[in-house]
C-alpha cells in the first residue's frame, strides 16, 4: 500500500491564481480531511469528508473548496490563493475510530 | 469556540532527563489522540484514549487522560536522540482539535 499520497511535493503561487492541492489513498478509509500547519499553530483542520459525497468544514475553511467523488480522491481547491494561504498541507485519512495516517505535506508559498 | 491549549511549546533536555507535555481542552472531549512530527516529516499517530482518568504506555511512554476528559499528558522517561520531534495532541469531539505542539530537543 501506498498509503496517503499528495501532489505536489512544492508549488510556487501568484496571488490570485487557482489550483487543486491532490490527495489520494489506497487504504480504503471512508474519513478523510485537510489540515494547514503554520509555525507555533499547530494544525488546523479545513475542510473534511466522512465518504463519498459528503464533506463538511472544519476550523479555518474560508478560500478553499474540497468534494470527494470516489473513497480514494480528496483534492483541495485554492480558488483565489492569497498570501495568507502560505503554509504547509497534509492531507489526512483514517479507519472508523482510529488515528489518522497523514501524507507527506504540499508546501505551497503564494507571492 | 473550540481550544486546544499544548504546553511547554518548546522543551530541551539533556539525554536521559525526563519530558512532559500537557494538554487542555476549553471543552469536554470524546476521546483524545496523540501525534509525534519529526522535523520535515509529517505527523504520525502514537496513541488513543477514550476513558475518563485512563493511563497507557508504550515503552519509556506514558500518556494519561484526566478525569474530566478536559486534558491530558504525554511523559517519556530517560529521554533518547530518537525523541526529538514535536508531539501534538488532538482532542476530538465533533471534529479534531489540534494542539499547537510542544517540539521536543534532546541534548547528547
Amino acid at each position: 500500500n501506498a498509503g496517503v499520497t499528495q501532489t505536489p511535493k512544492f508549488q510556487v503561487l501568484k496571488t490570485g491564481q487557482s489550483m487543486t492541492l491532490q490527495c489520494a489513498q489506497d487504504m480504503n478509509h471512508e474519513y478523510m480531511s485537510w489540515y494547514r500547519q503554520d509555525p507555533g499553530m499547530g494544525l488546523r483542520l479545513i475542510h473534511y469528508s466522512v465518504g463519498a459525497g459528503i464533506t463538511d468544514q472544519g476550523e479555518v475553511p474560508n478560500g478553499y473548496n474540497v468534494s470527494r467523488s470516489t473513497t480514494e480522491d480528496f483534492p483541495l481547491r485554492l480558488l483565489s490563493a492569497a498570501p495568507s494561504q502560505t503554509s504547509v498541507y497534509f492531507c489526512a485519512s483514517k479507519d472508523g475510530g482510529l488515528g489518522q495516517y497523514f501524507g507527506p505535506g504540499t508546501r505551497l508559498t503564494v507571492t | 469556540g473550540q481550544q486546544v491549549m499544548q504546553i511547554p511549546q518548546y522543551q530541551h533536555v539533556q539525554e536521559g532527563e525526563d519530558f512532559t507535555t500537557y494538554c487542555n481542552s476549553s471543552t469536554t472531549l470524546s476521546n483524545i489522540q496523540w501525534y509525534k512530527q519529526r522535523p520535515g516529516g509529517h505527523p504520525v499517530f502514537l496513541i488513543q484514549l477514550v476513558k475518563s482518568g485512563e493511563v497507557k504506555k508504550q515503552k519509556r511512554l506514558t500518556f494519561q487522560f484526566g478525569e474530566a476528559k478536559k486534558n491530558s499528558s504525554l511523559h517519556i522517561t530517560a529521554t533518547q536522540t530518537t525523541d526529538v520531534g514535536t508531539y501534538f495532541c488532538a482532542g476530538i469531539s465533533n471534529q479534531f482539535y489540534f494542539g499547537t505542539g510542544t517540539s521536543l530537543t534532546v541534548i547528547p
